[in-house]
Order: structure tokens, then C-alpha cells, then sequence
């Protein structure tokens, strides 16, 4: 168990430029979840993937945030035309959700976005 | 919709002395509760959680916390804080197993230990 790993950490980007973030879960977490935190708050969620189906992305930020979970292992958090008010911690949770029980979430370091 | 409150942005705290930090929630339902730790530039770190059973839960580095119905209230507690406490706490509701387990978060409370 390696833990949750995301890539890359820092990301500083010029505005209007596209980025794209990558999330490794824990080796058969089925769920994986992403949050934004921005400076002196706490995560926002914004989507999770059960396996590779996207299960809820209504409160992704705009049409310019899309996810994917192509194979149920990795996941990709893109962000097209970055605006300044994109700049945040990009956050990524792994989950095991077995039968009826809830799931416990385990966080990546996170991917530090600054929009120049 | 759930909320959760952390009324204290900052907390001071003696090396070895007592440590409470205090979270309210808002839930419709029997509330999923979380204690994460987070130091600077770094991801959440689970402390331990509340499902259901025993109100008083233990967890790592030797935090606890009581789960408290009546009041709406899930606070942290340490007996002797370390300098390596310093750090910012997050608590956190989850939606539970209807659907995806979404955490909403406090603000959080960051604490710092003085020597």
C-alpha cells in the first residue's frame, strides 16, 4: 500500500492555458474522489468515479473542469482556459466501498495549481 | 444540506497541555464523522472517524473524539499535546452509503504548540 500519489505537485500556468492533473488511488480502491481547496478553506467536492463511472460531477466548478476514470484505476482532472480564480490545492481521495458500508477516504499530497 | 461548523480559526496550546477542538454539524441523518490532519503543502491525513456504536472513538497519535447527538457536536480531544501537533484540523461529515460518501468540511482550526 503505497498510498494515494498525484502528479504533478506544483503546476504554475499562464491564464487560458489548459492543465491537466493525474490521481493513482491505493492499489483496488474502487472510489475516487477529488476536492478543491483554496487558502484558508476546507476541500469542496467536486466529483468521484465508482470503478470508471462517473457517479456525481454536478458540483465541478464550471464546463471548463471535466474528469476521467477511463480503466477504474487512474484518474485525470482537466481544467481548460485556467482563469486566476483556478488557483488552488487540487485534491485527490481513494475509497473501498464494500456492500452496504461506507467508505473511508484516503488523500493524495495534492496538486498545487497557481493561474499567472 | 450538511454543513459543518469549526467556531475557532486558531488555537494556542502549551507544549503537554489539553487540547479540544470543536466541530458542529448539520446532517438530516445519522451524520458519517471524520477528523483529518493536514500540515502546510501536504494532503489530509486521517485522524478516525465516527460511523456508528461507541460515541468516544479513538485514533492515531493519540487523539479522541465523542460523537455527541444532542448537541449536534463531534469535538476532538488530546490529554498532552506534542510540538509536532502543530498542524491545521479539518472535521468532516459524509453523506453516508446512499450514494457517493462526498465529505463537507469545516473551515478548519489551525493550532499552533508553543514551546
Amino acid at each position: 500500500d503505497t498510498g494515494v500519489s498525484q502528479n504533478p505537485r506544483h503546476k504554475i500556468t499562464k491564464r487560458g492555458q489548459n492543465v491537466t492533473f493525474r490521481c493513482d488511488p491505493i492499489s483496488e480502491h474502487n472510489r475516487l474522489y477529488w476536492y478543491r481547496q483554496t487558502l484558508g478553506q476546507g476541500p469542496e467536492f467536486l466529483t468521484y468515479f465508482q470503478n470508471e463511472a462517473q457517479l456525481e460531477k454536478s458540483r465541478l466548478l464550471s464546463d471548463r473542469f471535466s474528469a476521467e476514470r477511463p480503466k477504474g484505476s487512474f484518474s485525470t482532472l482537466e481544467i481548460q482556459r485556467t482563469e486566476q480564480g483556478d488557483s488552488a490545492m487540487y485534491l485527490c481521495a481513494s475509497s473501498i466501498k464494500q456492500g452496504s458500508s461506507t467508505d473511508t477516504q484516503y488523500f493524495g499530497p495534492g496538486t498545487r495549481l497557481t493561474v499567472l | 444540506a450538511q454543513s459543518v461548523t469549526q467556531p475557532d480559526i486558531h488555537i494556542t496550546v502549551s507544549e503537554g497541555a489539553s487540547l479540544e477542538l470543536r466541530c458542529n454539524y448539520s446532517y438530516g441523518a445519522t451524520p458519517y464523522l471524520f477528523w483529518y490532519v493536514q500540515s502546510p503543502g501536504q494532503g489530509l491525513q486521517l485522524l478516525l472517524k465516527y460511523f456508528s456504536g461507541d460515541t468516544l472513538v479513538q485514533g492515531i497519535k493519540g487523539f479522541e473524539a465523542e460523537f455527541k447527538r444532542s448537541q449536534s457536536s463531534f469535538n476532538l480531544r488530546k490529554p498532552s499535546v506534542h510540538w509536532s501537533d502543530a498542524a491545521e484540523y479539518f472535521c468532516a461529515v459524509g453523506a453516508g452509503t446512499g450514494g457517493g460518501n462526498k465529505l463537507t468540511f469545516g473551515t478548519g482550526t489551525q493550532l499552533k504548540v508553543e514551546l
